[in-house]
């Protein structure tokens, strides 16, 4: 089936750790983005990805980094540097970067104990 | 910058019914893109309804369909004959043509809807 697989679904981590979310896409879409949705909020944007090997600091990137070697996949790595990493990550995916509709996973739980 | 308002944070309605959902946004550009996308309790986005502000006509998905005022700058989603799954959170969001970073979604507060059976 084509779509955009996230795991993990749940990922606990401990203070000073850092935790990679993966994000893979078969959907051949050149554009991939990470958000973070916290609790009875909308979505933020924390990085994003035009094409491979780019990628470009979104609204909330502190703490956060990325890598894009191969077109497919996108992962996200959480940081100890970032204070507040409690929250639902939803990683997605489109043809460009401009005006196609925006597609996403499943989402993954990140929760620090 | 783009904005985009959803102003009612919650609505409720009975199965069968239909509902309204608002949105509103504010731009410069004269061509853009405007979403409704589901969340349901599962927290993963769906697609609702898609569309281009260059087409007059509104959008319809079955059930679901918008009503796009350019000039008002205003893009409603009403959902008819709501069924139980229907019950989820709203995303209203907008999209310049542009890429970079002004091609990114920009996302209203959401509305949440519940179904009464």
């Amino acid at each position: 089936d084509g779509g955009i697989t996230q795991s993990p679904k749940y990922l606990f981590r401990k203070e000073g750790q850092n935790v990679t979310l993966s994000c893979e896409q078969n959907l051949n879409h050149d554009a991939m983005y990470w958000y973070r949705q916290d609790p009875g909020q909308g979505l933020r944007l924390i990085y994003y990805s035009q094409i491979v090997n780019d990628f470009q600091k979104g609204d909330i990137a502190e703490g956060y980094s990325v890598s894009r070697e191969k077109k497919e996949s996108f992962p996200l790595t959480v940081t100890s540097a970032q204070k507040n990493p409690t929250a639902f990550y939803l990683c997605a995916s489109s043809m460009t970067s401009a005006g196609n509709t925006i597609y996403f996973g499943e989402g993954s739980w990140l929760t620090v104990v | 910058a783009q904005t985009v308002t959803q102003s009612q944070p919650e609505m409720s309605v009975q199965e069968a019914e239909t509902v309204t959902l608002s949105c509103t946004y504010d731009t410069s550009e004269s061509d853009y893109y405007l979403f409704w996308y589901k969340q349901p309790p599962s927290r993963q986005m769906i697609l609702v309804i898609r569309q281009e502000a260059y087409k007059q006509q509104n959008a319809t998905e079955n059930r679901f369909s918008v009503n796009f005022q350019k000039a008002a700058k205003s893009f409603s989603l009403k959902i008819s004959d709501s069924q139980l799954g229907d019950a989820a959170m709203y995303f209203c969001a907008y999209r310049s043509p542009y890429g970079g970073s002004q091609g990114n979604l920009i996302f209203g507060k959401g509305t949440k809807l519940s179904v009464k059976p």
